[in-house]
């Protein structure tokens, strides 16, 4: 089966820069994801890693480790609208492209 | 604009009573799904399909049932078999190459009681 791990909360400063890590395990892995959602409201999708690296947009980037089962979301210059939940998922193999969440971090951030 | 749609945002219901929740999209996505969210918890595949008339269950599918009568629509019902029925449920869809990227309606939120 398959199983991700990420910190339950996190919490930085306006206008710094926070990480928010995830390692999973899982077979037939094909990439790793990240969403993010507002309290009440829908996950919308940030990034998709598929190779090692970091990927970069805008103010997030998102890096993997396909060797250490490992990746990260990266929020730089953070802004008080960033408070949300931050959710890694893994693309894998399973008959069709099957996506597993893991169970979110909640980042806030302060003044 | 193209995207998801979900009604009704807030249903509330007796226990023992079935009730269906509606997903409709116009962005011609292949593949739809349903997801129940409880709270501090990820999201939990209940059922998905790929193509019209045709479903698999998720990880949880006991107590929920579905049908794909059209490549817009697919609305779920939670039936009274469901033991813990209330949660935040959302529907997405991906296209046919892209199950990564997600695209997830408003959401409805179901209290049993």
């Amino acid at each position: 089966g398959q199983s991700l791990e990420q910190p339950s909360e996190v919490t930085a400063v306006e206008g710094a820069i926070v990480q928010i890590n995830c390692t999973y395990q899982t077979s037939g892995f094909y990439g790793l994801s990240w969403y993010q959602q507002h309290d009440g409201g829908a996950p919308t999708f940030l990034s998709y890693n598929a190779l090692d690296g970091l990927e970069e947009t805008g103010r997030f980037s998102s890096f993997l480790s396909r060797s250490d089962s490992y990746g990260y979301l990266l929020l730089q210059e953070l802004q008080m609208k960033d408070s949300a939940s931050y959710f890694c998922a893994v693309v894998s193999s399973g008959g069709y492209q099957k996506v597993t969440f893991g169970t979110g971090t909640k980042l806030q951030v302060i003044p | 604009d193209g995207g998801i749609t979900q009604s009704p945002k807030y249903l509330f219901r007796k226990e023992g009573q079935n009730v269906t929740l509606s997903c409709e999209q116009n962005l011609n996505h292949d593949a739809m799904y349903w997801y129940r969210q409880d709270p501090g918890q990820g999201l939990r595949l209940i059922y998905y399909s790929q193509i019209v008339n045709d479903f698999q269950k998720g990880d949880i599918a006991e107590g929920y049932s579905v049908s794909r009568e059209k490549k817009e629509s697919f609305p779920l019902t939670v039936t009274s078999a469901q033991k813990n029925p209330t949660a935040f449920y959302l529907c997405a869809s991906t296209a046919a190459s892209g199950a990564y990227e997600q695209y997830f309606g408003p959401g409805t939120r179901l209290t049993v009681t």
